[in-house]
């Protein structure tokens, strides 16, 4: 199984840029060219929401501040400036033929 | 706009099964994989498989192979899961997703509590 791996993150102050690293086991290059690495965001109390799909495509209705980019096994979510409702849980997410994993998540904080 | 509505809370004794559904609208049923999440309290994500409407065709990670099923009806738009052999370990909150992009649709989830 293809295991992804989160870096844990500091509280992070209002306005400043954050970065969230998710590490994979093996190289997430699907067969087809595609590489299917998504992030979500999770609040308390709530399902996830998708951001990001694809490395890099940012979901409809998703805030500019927010941009994924990697490749192979390194990949990076970033919050250009962090705002109040950035608060909660990140996960990346893979899919290799047909198998979805997710990474243990990343919590981010407000100092 | 396009809406997931899952079934209600379930509370099962060990070694019992639960069935979950997940009635999906505003979009054409059989054009996309659904997934099943889940989320024990406290912890992260754990994906429990996949189907297609449009076949019934499904992917489960191993872990899962033995005791979960997924199933469809395309004239109710639903989808199915039943988890099997239920033990405290499978307390959880259960998630229908969506998958036209990655994880685009979440439904509002499913408690189901395994206790004696």
């Amino acid at each position: 199984d293809v295991i992804l791996t989160q870096t844990p993150l500091s509280p992070v102050t209002l306005g400043q840029p954050a970065s969230i690293s998710c590490r994979s086991s093996q190289s997430l290059v699907h067969s087809d060219g595609n590489t299917y690495l998504s992030w979500l965001h999770q609040r308390p109390g709530q399902p996830p929401r998708l951001l990001i799909y694809k490395i890099s495509h940012r979901l409809s209705g998703v805030p500019d501040r927010f941009s994924g980019n990697g490749a192979g096994t390194d990949f990076t979510l970033k919050i250009s400036r962090v705002e109040a409702e950035d608060v909660g849980v990140y996960y990346c997410a893979q899919a290799t033929q047909l198998k979805w994993t997710f990474g243990q998540g990343t919590k981010v904080e407000i100092k | 706009q396009v809406q997931l509505v899952q079934s209600g809370a379930e509370v099962k004794k060990p070694g019992a099964s639960v069935m979950l559904s997940c009635v999906a609208s505003g979009y054409t049923f059989t054009n996309n994989y659904m997934h099943w999440v889940r989320q024990a309290p406290g912890q992260g994500l754990d994906w429990m498989g996949m189907i297609y409407p449009r076949d019934g065709s499904t992917s489960y990670p191993q872990k899962f192979q033995d005791r979960i099923t997924m199933t469809r009806d395309t004239s109710t738009n639903t989808i199915y899961m039943q988890l099997s052999s239920l033990r405290s370990e499978d307390t959880a909150v259960y998630y229908c997703v969506r998958d036209a992009e990655a994880f685009d649709v979440w439904g509002q989830g499913t408690m189901v509590t395994v206790s004696s």
